[in-house]
């Protein structure tokens, strides 16, 4: 079964726009994943925020964790036409990833 | 440095045949993953193998069963093939002990249709 949900399921935007994606989960966890997924082919991780942490950067990418509200939203600035992908959220722990059900974003250029 | 691979990249059966999925890890690794995803949704993890054993194993059946070589290779194989077998099959690698959090690798997938 899913750790929990992502929302929104799809979104559109323009090029130049940012885009925010929201992950819930349902357990306790260590850690959290986000991973892109470019046309149903395999997952490239992007980023892995601790527990005990509250917000980290990676080049456009940004994301926060609020464990209280066992949540998660990554944060993507001056999307390109290349972003064009599924986002997914996963937590885990020794080797099994739990997966939310993904965002799909499409930049328009 | 090869990333990890996986054979075929599409294959068509039908219901009720047997199917060999094929997994390399990335160069240095030992642990090898598989995960289905079905469309539209995100992957649902199978089983885990480490040191030619399964370690984990997901709400998956029987019918789903694997393998990993001395070279850390894996296969996935599944019987019985029903029509809601029918998903993406990924394979992830990780190398145990190597980080403290589970990064995983993960090769381009297997699209298995079952007719």
């Amino acid at each position: 079964s899913q750790q929990g949900e992502e929302d929104p399921q799809a979104l559109s935007i323009q090029e130049g726009e940012n885009a925010t994606m929201n992950c819930s989960y349902k357990t306790s966890i260590n850690n959290l994943q986000w991973y892109r997924q470019n046309s149903g082919r395999g997952l490239v991780h992007l980023i892995l925020i601790r527990s005990n942490e509250r917000e980290k950067h990676s080049g456009r990418l940004r994301v926060t964790l609020d464990t209280s509200k066992k949540s998660s939203s990554l944060l993507i600035t001056a999307s390109r036409a290349a972003d064009t992908a599924s986002y997914f959220c996963a937590t885990g722990g020794t080797g099994k990833l739990i997966f939310g059900q993904g965002t799909t974003l499409q930049v328009k250029p | 440095d090869a990333g990890v691979t996986q054979s075929p990249t599409h294959l068509i059966k039908t219901r009720g045949q047997q199917v060999t999925l094929r997994c390399s890890p990335k160069s240095g690794h030992d642990t090898v993953s598989w995960y289905q995803q079905a469309l539209g949704q995100g992957p649902q993890f199978i089983f885990q193998y480490y040191e030619e054993e399964e370690r984990q194993r997901g709400n998956f059946p029987d019918r789903f069963s694997g393998h990993q070589f001395p070279n850390y290779s894996s296969e996935l194989n599944v019987n019985a093939l029903l029509l809601g077998d029918s998903a993406l099959y990924l394979c992830a690698s990780r190398l145990v002990g190597a980080s403290t959090y589970n990064e995983q690798f993960f090769g381009p997938g297997t699209r298995l249709t079952v007719l």
